[in-house]
């Protein structure tokens, strides 16, 4: 069992669509959790960290942490072509964890 | 404030040959990560480096190596290259380190290219 699992997608939203990403992780010990987004050919950069319960909001993005069910989400708000990219979830543990990522596409 | 800068930026290397990457942190962070990046595999975790010392290993093979210096800059070598090890190598910096949750920054990353 991967310590963190994302749907790899494609993921296809229409432009000013709310998009939804996923991820699961595996140890209930995990106590930092992470966004990244990824464009082709480049490297990942941190969108958002979170770190208890509940909901954190950043612009149009917000994340949402369930620790009970081991869930990590983050919901894009208004998507815009610019938003298309590879998003990766990251859970600590003794070191970070890595998802393969959700390929997230927005049509105009 | 500069960020996590790596060198080279790209670089092709024929099958059995060696290579070294660098990666300066960002001023004040202690601890360097090194990912390898491939199309099927994701980010796989190589080896973090905190006050140069090795904190962490992934499963990598023994031609995979690292050390940090005293200025938290770090280098990874590469002995013995094989085809597979085409990739993108991404190191990245946090403050204390992985275990403490702290963020990680991630530079733009070294292309391998094996021939």
């Amino acid at each position: 069992q991967k310590e963190v699992e994302q749907n790899s997608g494609p993921l296809s939203v229409p432009e000013g669509a709310i998009a939804s990403l996923n991820c699961t992780y595996s140890d209930r010990g995990s106590q930092s959790f992470f966004w990244y987004r990824q464009y082709s050919g480049k490297s990942p950069e941190l969108i958002m960290s979170i770190y208890s319960n509940g909901d954190k909001e950043d612009g149009r993005f917000t994340a949402q942490l369930n620790k009970a069910s081991q869930y990590v989400s983050l919901l894009i708000r208004d998507s815009q072509p610019s938003d298309s990219a590879t998003y990766l979830c990251a859970v600590t543990g003794n070191q970070f964890y890595f998802g393969t990522g959700t390929s997230l596409t927005v049509i105009p | 404030k500069a960020g996590v800068t790596q060198t080279p930026r790209y670089l092709i290397k024929t099958r059995g040959q060696q290579v070294t990457l660098s990666c300066s942190p960002i001023s004040g962070h202690r601890s360097v990560s090194w990912y390898q990046q491939t199309p099927g595999q994701g980010l796989q975790f190589l080896f973090e480096y905190f006050s140069e010392t090795q904190r962490n290993k992934g499963n990598f093979p023994g031609r995979f190596s690292g050390r940090q210096f005293s200025n938290s800059r770090s280098e990874m070598n590469v002995s013995t290259l094989e085809l597979g090890d085409s990739a993108l190598y991404l190191c990245a910096s946090s403050l204390s380190g992985q275990t403490s949750g702290n963020t990680i920054y991630f530079g733009e990353g070294s292309w391998l290219t094996v021939v």
